[in-house]
C-alpha cells in the first residue's frame, strides 16, 4: 500500500553514465515533483508537473530530463553523470495545483557518482 | 528572494526538556509555514502547517509575521521526537512550490 514509490532505492555509478530514477503514486494525485536533497542536507525541489504537464522548471542543467508517461508517474533521467550529482533524489506528489497542499514523499533514491 | 532557515543543524535535549526547533523565512508575499519531519528510515512527512493551528504529537507553531519565524515548539521532549525536522514553505506567488530549510535533527536524550 505504499503511496509515493521509487526505484531504485540506491544508485552507484560512474561518471558520465546515464541512469533513470523512476517515481509511481497510487494516491490518485494530479501533481508530482523532483527534488535534490544535497550533503548539506538543503532540499531543493527540481522539477513539477501537474496531470504530465511540467510546471515547476528549476535551474537544473539540461542533463536532467524529466518525463511523466501519465500522472501516476514521473521519472527523471540523467545523462553524463558527473560527481556533482551525488546526493539524494526525493520524488513527492500532491492532490493539484488550486491551492497548497501537503506533499508525499517517496524514500528516496540516494545516488552516488564515482 | 524567497528563502527558509533553520540556523541549527543539531539540537540535543534530554526527554521532558522543553524544545524550539528555530525557523526563520523571507518572502515577499503572504507565506504559508510547515513543519515536515523524518524519522529514522522513514520518508518524510508533514507534521504540522500553520493555517490548521493545531498541535500535533504535542508541537505547536506559532507564524510570527514580524519576526518572519515559525517555530516548532514542545513543553517536553520524549525521546521518540528524535529525528529529522524541515520548514518549509510556500505561498500565493505558486502553490506548488515549496521551499525547504536545510533541517535541524533532533536528539532527545534519554
Amino acid at each position: 500500500d505504499t503511496a509515493v514509490s521509487q526505484t531504485p532505492k540506491y544508485l552507484v555509478t560512474q561518471m558520465g553514465n546515464d541512469k533513470s530514477i523512476k517515481c509511481e503514486q497510487n494516491l490518485g494525485h494530479d501533481t508530482m515533483y523532483w527534488y535534490k536533497q544535497d550533503s548539506k542536507k538543503f532540499l531543493k525541489i527540481m522539477f513539477s508537473y501537474n496531470n504530465k504537464e511540467l510546471i515547476i522548471n528549476e535551474t537544473v542543467p539540461n542533463r536532467f530530463s524529466p518525463k511523466s508517461p501519465d500522472k501516476a508517474h514521473l521519472n527523471l533521467h540523467i545523462n553524463s553523470l558527473e560527481l556533482g550529482d551525488s546526493a539524494v533524489y526525493f520524488c513527492a506528489s500532491s492532490r493539484g495545483t488550486n491551492g497548497i497542499y501537503e506533499q508525499y514523499f517517496g524514500p528516496g533514491t540516494r545516488l552516488t557518482v564515482t | 528572494a524567497q528563502r527558509v532557515t533553520q540556523p541549527e543543524k543539531l539540537l540535543s535535549v534530554f526527554k521532558g526538556a522543553p524544545v524550539e526547533l528555530k525557523c526563520n523565512y523571507s518572502y515577499s508575499g503572504s507565506p504559508e509555514l510547515f513543519w515536515y519531519v523524518q524519522y529514522s528510515r522513514q520518508r518524510l512527512q508533514l507534521l504540522l502547517r500553520h493555517i490548521s493551528r493545531e498541535s500535533i504529537k504535542g508541537f505547536t507553531a506559532d507564524l510570527n509575521k514580524g519576526e518572519t519565524s515559525f517555530h516548532l515548539k514542545k513543553p517536553f521532549a520524549q525521546e521518540e521526537d528524535s529525528a529529522m525536522y524541515y520548514c518549509a514553505l510556500s505561498g500565493q506567488y505558486n502553490f506548488n512550490k515549496f521551499y525547504f530549510g536545510s533541517g535541524t535533527k533532533l536528539n532527545v536524550k534519554p
